[in-house]
């Protein structure tokens, strides 16, 4: 069964900084990975995806991720942080059977 | 675009009552999806649909939980009775490939129905 970690519950950024969001995955079959946004009360929507192609995936709104097999390790990162990223974050993997997510980060983004 | 349809957005009732969720997936989607999402946790997979059959519920309660989707398009998520505990976001989602062909679908969510049980 597969499985994703995301370390950090919270994670805290000035506006124009880096950010960095941390997840890493556990799988037995070559996963495939996912980054989703959610703002609140609402749904999930879907950042960016990883499907064996390119190891460095882009996504929407500036964010990227990249797959390092030897790390199992998918990390999502923003160049420079906007007010408007402020929401949590879920990485998830999903393999024969699911969608496993993790239990997420809430990015804050300061003026 | 195509969204998923959800409803109904917030609903508030009081323990032992039923209570019932609506979705509606997007169309041409044969895969359909319920989780669970406790706030401040990740979702977790209650249900999962292909076509009108039932693929994987292994994590739904059945006691007090069921999921229907007879036609193979919009589906239902019942809790009869509610307890406290149920008091989550339930989200529904829907994709155009299923897990089990191995090829990781993307998932598409509706906003979801929060539900506080009092």
């Amino acid at each position: 069964a597969q499985s994703v970690t995301q370390l950090g519950s919270h994670v805290s950024v000035s506006e124009g900084a880096l950010v960095l969001l941390r997840c890493n995955y556990s799988s037995s079959v070559p996963p495939y990975l996912f980054w989703y946004v959610q703002y609140p009360n609402q749904g999930l929507q879907l950042l960016l995806k990883y499907t064996s192609a390119a190891t460095l995936v882009k996504g929407i709104n500036g964010f990227e991720a990249e797959f390092k097999k030897s790390e199992t390790s998918f990390h999502l990162t923003k160049p420079s942080a906007h007010m408007s990223d402020a929401a949590e974050y879920f990485c998830a993997v999903s393999g024969a059977d699911d969608m496993r997510f993790g239990a997420g980060t809430r990015l804050t983004v300061k003026p | 675009e195509a969204e998923v349809a959800q409803s109904p957005r917030y609903k508030i009732t009081e323990k032992s009552q039923a209570v019932a969720f609506w979705c509606d997936p997007i169309s041409g989607h044969a895969t359909l999806y319920w989780y669970r999402q406790i706030l401040g946790q990740g979702p977790e997979l209650l249900v999962q649909f292909q076509d009108e059959s039932v693929v994987d519920d292994s994590q739904l309660p059945k006691d007090r939980f069921s999921a229907e989707r007879l036609k193979g398009v919009d589906s239902t998520l019942k809790i009869q009775p509610a307890e406290l505990g149920d008091s989550a976001m339930y989200l529904c989602a829907s994709s155009d490939r299923p897990f089990l062909a191995g090829v990781g679908g993307e998932l598409f969510f509706g906003e979801g129905s929060r539900l506080t049980v009092l």
